[in-house]
């Protein structure tokens, strides 16, 4: 098992550009969510899913697009990136609502 | 809404001292508590979790109380050592089902350095 894996590691993306953080689990977990962590702010929830096909918003969704059309991945997808989306991003996946597990995260930064 | 407060940190200890991170919720209902750790560059992990009250998660050598009449989850050990140098996040989530399936909410995490 590969668990939670995120791609890419880094990303420096300009003002304006569009980009998607991948997300991929190998443990048939119908839970996975995307979380950003800012210094002082502990981790924020973006968007969450609880199966195939659907989603739903977290306390910060806005600027951010999510889609699950399979069990294993769950993409996010910055629309028009802004300095204010500089963070590290983390996915993570559970097949109890409590159980999570982490992937290593995705550090961008947006100039 | 539901929240988590975390001691300010950072919190930095010399080898084998006791330690302890304090940590208190706010939550409608009766939320499950988790520990992660996070050791540097890396994603958070599963520490120890308490799913009601009374309950004490143990993992490691860390030790957290499910206290519902303080409603504290502090995060205590008794010899520290170089290598649990990371940062600790205390989280709750609301029970199962409906709108709140699965969701962490989390405190601002705690920085702790253990020097030898």
């Amino acid at each position: 098992n590969a668990g939670v894996t995120q791609t890419p590691k880094f990303q420096v993306l300009k003002t304006g550009q569009s980009m998607t953080l991948q997300c991929a689990q190998d443990m048939n977990h119908e839970y996975m969510s995307w979380y950003r962590q800012d210094p002082g702010m502990g981790l924020r929830l973006i968007h969450y899913s609880v199966g195939a096909g659907i989603t739903d918003q977290g306390e910060v969704p806005n600027g951010y697009n999510v889609s699950r059309s399979t069990t294993e991945d769950f993409p996010l997808r910055l629309l028009s990136a802004a300095p204010s989306q500089t963070s590290v991003y983390f996915c993570a996946s559970g097949l109890a609502a409590y159980e999570q597990y982490f992937g290593p995260g995705t550090r961008l930064t947006v100039t | 809404g539901d929240s988590v407060t975390q001691m300010e940190g950072p919190v930095t200890l010399s080898e084998e001292a006791f330690l302890t991170i304090n940590c208190t919720y706010t939550a409608t209902g009766y939320p499950s508590l988790f520990w992660y750790v996070q050791y540097p560059g890396e994603g958070l992990q599963l520490l120890l979790k308490a799913t009601k009250a009374d309950d004490k998660g143990s993992n490691k050598g860390f030790e957290a109380t499910y206290r519902k009449e303080t409603t504290s989850f502090h995060l205590e050990k008794g010899s520290v050592q170089v290598s649990d140098s990371a940062v600790y996040f205390c989280a709750l989530r609301m029970g199962a089902g409906g709108t709140s399936y699965g969701k962490l909410t989390f405190g601002q995490g705690t920085i702790l350095t253990v020097h030898p």
